[in-house]
């Protein structure tokens, strides 16, 4: 069974700055990844996908995929407010039919 | 406009009785799914359809049981309900394998 591992499990981030997050991932077959952003109250939503190894660029947001080491990664840059939120890497479960959910970063960005 | 659309936002019940939780996308999308979210799980995927066909079980219990009447449907019946089973339980769809997009989630508290 795929095993979708999150570091850290909470981040406090200063207004203006830099946040990494890390996800692990089990299965050595894993092709396709997102990366998904829950605010409170609300269901998740997708913020980007990535199934290429190396980076992918959307605004503040850099996704970076390392398949070999089981590695994908998220840093917002310029963190917002807004960004306060839940985070969840997820990977394309084997058979291609649903999503596995790591175990979620809270990310709060401090004013 | 929601293109998800879960009903009841909100749903309390006693120990050992059986709830429906509704679920409709307007999003046109061939897949549909169900995930659980608790303190203790993050996000658990339940079950995934295609085609209003099962495709995907992750479920120990038979006291769940999705149902589909129709295309852009899919409910979710719970029996016997335990305390354990208190969660916010979310709808999703996709097209295919691709993105899934969620519902709002009904938040379940079995008393």
């Amino acid at each position: 069974q795929q095993k979708v591992q999150q570091s850290p499990e909470s981040l406090i981030v200063p207004e203006g700055g830099m946040a990494s997050l890390n996800c692990t991932f089990s299965d050595r077959n894993s092709q396709y990844f997102w990366w998904y952003r829950q605010h409170s109250g609300e269901g998740p939503k997708a913020l980007m996908s990535i199934f290429s190894n190396g980076d992918k660029k959307e605004g503040r947001f850099t996704a970076h995929l390392n398949k070999a080491s089981l590695y994908v990664s998220l840093h917002i840059k310029d963190s917002q407010p807004s960004d306060s939120a839940l985070y969840f890497c997820a990977v394309l479960y084997q058979g291609g039919r649903a999503l596995i959910f790591g175990t979620g970063t809270t990310v709060s960005v401090s004013p | 406009d929601p293109k998800i659309i879960q009903k009841p936002k909100y749903l309390v019940a006693v120990t050992g009785s059986e709830k429906i939780l509704i679920c409709e996308q307007y999003l046109g999308h061939n897949a549909m799914y169900w995930y659980r979210q608790s303190a203790k799980k993050p996000l658990e995927f339940m079950f995934s359809y295609s085609y209003q066909k099962l495709m995907d079980n992750q479920t120990a219990s038979s006291r769940f049981q999705p149902q589909s009447s129709k295309k852009n449907h899919l409910d979710l019946q719970i029996t016997a309900l335990k305390p354990d089973d208190s969660a916010t339980y979310f709808c999703a769809s996709s097209q295919t394998t691709e993105t899934l997009y969620f519902g709002s989630g009904t938040r379940l508290t079995v008393l």
